[in-house]
């Protein structure tokens, strides 16, 4: 176990509605990376945060918004939802030490379908 | 922007054969991360490489960084079951020593008992 959570585990949305995924990052973990994973695919990054502000992002439409609140646990945000947002979404936590490659600890991930 | 590919994409083996994934990325990375997806699960991170030609072992698994930090490969001895999973190597570009991975498309390993 990571000690990273996400909830919900399984959440089931129409086309057009607004999600907001949680997760919470292993205690002393400073960074929580967003990534989404469709089936059969690798995760693809949709951005990250460090100390409450956004450290970079993928190639996601701002639909993705995120915010990452004091005690390091984060929310992702998707308005207008589309059926191709149906994925796995996880969250992985890192202590960001400035140091090439800090450890990235994956959540269990929330599973997202859009009908 | 950079694009990692891996192969190959499933590999169906049987018990006690051995297993090699491949890496290769269209930049130069800082590091390579490998981990690991059980089915149903989230991927746990293995190991992480960060210097040119670096090569290490964990157990019946060894993991190789070519010299120019272009590609890399995991190798498993003798796969057992619980070898079963898909394999993911992840990098940040070169110069940004961040988080921000890009991953292969990954290789499904499957293990006939």
């Amino acid at each position: 176990e990571t000690g990273v959570t996400q909830s919900p585990t399984h959440l089931i949305k129409t086309r057009g509605q607004q999600v907001t995924l949680r997760c919470s990052s292993q205690s002393g973990h400073n960074t929580v990376s967003w990534y989404q994973q469709a089936l059969g695919q690798g995760p693809q990054f949709i951005f990250q945060y460090y100390r409450e502000e956004e450290n970079g992002r993928g190639n996601f439409p701002p639909r993705f918004s995120g915010l990452q609140f004091p005690n390091y646990s984060s929310e992702l945000n998707v308005n207008a939802l589309e059926l191709d947002d149906s994925a796995l979404y996880l969250c992985a936590s890192s202590r960001t030490s400035g140091r090439a490659g800090d450890t990235q600890y994956f959540g269990p991930g929330t599973r997202l379908t859009v009908l | 922007g950079q694009q990692v590919m891996q192969i190959p994409q499933y590999q169906h083996v049987q018990e006690g054969e051995d297993f090699t994934t491949y890496c290769n990325s269209s930049t130069t990375l800082s590091n390579i991360q490998w981990y690991k997806q059980r089915p149903g699960g989230h991927p746990v991170f293995l190991i992480q490489l960060v210097k040119s030609g670096e090569v290490k072992k964990q157990k019946r698994l060894t993991f190789q960084f070519g010299e120019a930090k272009k590609n890399s490969s995991l190798h498993i001895t003798a796969t057992q079951t619980t070898d079963v999973g898909t394999y993911f190597c992840a990098g940040p570009p070169g110069g940004n020593a961040g988080n921000m991975l890009t991953f292969g498309g990954g290789t499904r390993l499957m293990v006939k008992p």
